[in-house]
């Protein structure tokens, strides 16, 4: 079965500091892994996304994550945090499959941004 | 375009009562997933819906828990006799049949008293 685990549920970093959020997944095969973000009273986001193709995958709002399958790791990294980046953060992983994504998503790491 | 809306955005009810909640999918999406989000929680599965195949509703917590999707648009969540423990966010997302990305509501916030 697969699963999820963010190992840090709260993460705090000051305004400009660099950021690294965990993500190690357990799957059977080649696993379509995912970040989502989700703001305060808002519905989730997709932030990036992996599959296949070059390890380092760059997404939005200056976010990027490096799949590294012999860690079964998929972490989630931004040089230079912003105030309007203090969110909570879900990984997710499912199978290799056209259309329908039975996802299954970690639990989440709220980071908060201090000035 | 507009995106995925839910109705309404909190409920608040007694234990006991029914409540439904409501999905509206983006336009064309023909996939429509639901899920939970407790406190503490990461998303749980509840119920996929593509197109007119028949959903697959493996992640239903209890036979309290029922949905639909009407002419493959609308989906209502009906939870009966609710209890206490239902208390969570409530997600709908939807998706085309050829992309990987879901695309989410801001989500149903129920309390039951």
């Amino acid at each position: 079965a697969q699963s999820v685990t963010q190992p840090d549920i709260h993460i705090t970093v000051s305004e400009g500091a660099s950021l690294e959020l965990r993500c190690n997944y357990s799957y059977g095969a080649t696993p379509y892994l995912f970040w989502y973000v989700q703001s305060p009273g808002q519905g989730l986001q997709l932030l990036l996304k992996y599959f296949s193709g070059d390890t380092l995958v760059q997404g939005i709002k200056g976010f990027e994550a490096e799949f590294k399958r012999s860690q079964s790791s998929f972490n989630l990294r931004k040089p230079s945090v912003h105030w309007s980046d203090a969110a909570e953060y879900f990984c997710a992983v499912g199978p290799l499959s056209g259309g329908y994504q039975k996802v299954t998503f970690g639990t989440g790491t709220k980071l908060q941004v201090i000035p | 375009g507009a995106g995925v809306s839910q109705s309404p955005s909190n409920k608040v009810t007694e234990k006991g009562k029914d409540v439904e909640l409501r999905c509206d999918p983006i336009s064309g999406h023909t996939a429509l997933y639901w899920y939970r989000q407790s406190l503490g929680q990461g998303l749980e599965f509840l119920i996929y819906f593509q197109g007119n195949s028949a959903p697959d509703k493996s992640g239903l917590p209890s036979d309290r828990f029922s949905a639909e999707r009407t002419g493959g648009s609308v989906s209502t969540l009906t939870i009966q006799r609710t209890q206490q423990e239902d208390s969570a966010v409530y997600l709908c997302a939807s998706s085309s049949w050829t992309s990987d990305e879901q695309f989410f509501g801001p989500g149903t916030r129920l309390t039951v008293l």
